[in-house]
């Protein structure tokens, strides 16, 4: 079965600067995908990057960029300029990929990140 | 135009009690999930449905059943309720089981 664990529950950085989220998941399978989801006080989930396992670079938005290492099992959340805006949860999520694929998302259990003006 | 939406937004009722919680997408999507967050914010998936299909049905009451009328919705039965249903269910969607899957606002459940 796979886990997902963000050892991280809050964290908190101050406006402007760089903050990393971790997250670390254990699974025996080579053909998954990786997301971070981010959850803002509005409860609405928002998808903020998605990394297939496959590719060996790691995917960027803006801000957001990752630091997915197979080897390890590790995938961390880098957000660059923080705005106050992006306080919220943070959510890693693994889904296992193939034509097996249920599309079912396993998700840790969140980093509360603030971001203080 | 909200690409999936769920009504109502917020439900309070008794134990014992029926409810539905109704979603829509408006993506084009085939694929469509319920999650449940419990109180810790905890996320996980209770039932996915590809092409009206049920595919993935996790260990989950048979007092929750979902039906799915057509690929764009997906509703969710609760029968006799319980206090330990009390939590945010929240809708998603995909195009297949490996697309990306974007989520409803969430409707907050307490059962009192």
């Amino acid at each position: 079965a796979q886990t997902v664990t963000q050892s991280q529950p809050e964290m908190s950085v101050q406006e402007a600067e760089t903050v990393t989220l971790s997250c670390t998941y254990d699974t025996s399978e080579n053909n998954y995908y990786l997301f971070w989801y981010k959850q803002p006080p509005s409860r609405q989930m928002i998808l903020v990057i998605r990394q297939e396992a496959y590719k060996q670079q790691n995917a960027t938005e803006n801000r957001f960029s990752v630091n997915f290492q197979k080897a390890a099992k590790s995938f961390s959340l880098k957000i660059s300029d923080s705005q106050l805006g992006d306080t919220a949860m943070y959510f890693c999520a693994f889904m296992k990929g193939g034509s097996g694929s249920q599309g079912n998302l396993i998700f840790g259990k969140g980093t509360k990140l603030s971001v203080k003006p | 135009d909200t690409a999936v939406s769920q009504t109502p937004k917020y439900l309070v009722t008794q134990m014992g009690n029926d409810k539905s919680i109704k979603c829509e997408q408006n993506l084009g999507h085939d694929t469509m999930y319920w999650y449940k967050q419990d109180s810790k914010k905890f996320l996980k998936i209770m039932f996915s449905y590809n092409n009206k299909e049920l595919i993935i049905n996790e260990t989950v009451p048979n007092r929750f059943s979902p039906k799915s009328p057509d690929k764009a919705h997906l509703n969710l039965h609760i029968n006799s309720l319980e206090l330990g249903d009390s939590a945010v269910y929240f809708c998603a969607s995909s195009q297949g089981p490996l697309g990306t899957q974007y989520f409803g606002p969430g409707t907050r459940l307490l059962v009192l």
